[in-house]
């Protein structure tokens, strides 16, 4: 079946650091790939979103490349402000149907000033 | 912009009690989730439905049930609460990915964070 793994947080930054979180997948198939973002006490947002290999989503700074070579969709940030202090979650969904997403576990980031 | 509105943001229920929590979505999705969200175990879908009166088991739906008589609202039943169902509660809606096209992405709730003594 299809799964996505994220690395395990909580991931503590200073303001200013670069971020990574990892993201990897498992699927039959060419799945989109999301990355969502929950700040405290809302529900998710979608970050940013690629639909084919090679595709970049970017939003707010943040970056992800679809990679099909390594079933990765590693998130990235240049510089993290104290407001990212959320948890990221990387989803993937499959082509026609009506599945639903698959998410990771989640990764909570801190970010301290 | 899409809203996906959740009844409550807080319950306390009783252990054994029928709860019901209640999800309404206004851009005339056809998709709609029930999420369960636990730390360390991210999201597990409970339900969903991709029509009205239509719906299908996700990976946990033992203990729920769920019903859409229109297709704006979604409700996720809890026919006899119990402690173990604690937890953050997330609804989701999408559009119906077309044939061979792909899969679009799910707006969610505030989430309902219910909590059964």
């Amino acid at each position: 079946g299809n799964s996505v793994t994220q690395m395990e947080g909580p991931v503590t930054l200073s303001e200013e650091a670069f971020l990574t979180i990892n993201c990897t997948y498992t699927a039959t198939g060419y799945p989109s790939l999301f990355w969502y973002v929950q700040y405290p006490g809302e529900g998710l947002q979608l970050l940013l979103k690629a639909t084919k290999a090679d595709d970049k989503g970017s939003n707010k700074g943040f970056e992800a490349t679809y990679r099909k070579e390594t079933t990765s969709f590693h998130l990235e940030k240049g510089s993290v402000q104290v407001s990212d202090s959320a948890v990221y979650f990387c989803a993937l969904g499959m082509a026609g149907g009506r599945r639903a997403l698959t998410f990771g576990s989640g990764t909570r980031l801190q970010v301290q000033p | 912009d899409v809203k996906v509105t959740q009844s409550s943001r807080y319950l306390v229920k009783r252990t054994g009690e029928k709860v019901f929590l209640e999800c309404v979505q206004d851009m005339d999705h056809e998709n709609m989730f029930w999420y369960r969200q636990d730390p360390g175990l991210g999201l597990r879908l409970i339900y969903f439905s991709y029509d009205v009166k239509m719906k299908e088991k996700g990976d946990i739906p033992e203990g729920y049930s769920v019903s859409r008589e229109k297709k704006e609202r979604f409700s996720l039943i809890l026919e006899s609460a119990s402690t173990n169902q604690t937890s953050m509660y997330l609804c989701a809606s999408s559009l119906k990915a077309r044939a061979g096209g792909l899969r679009t992405e799910a707006f969610f709730g505030q989430g309902t964070r219910l909590t059964v003594v």
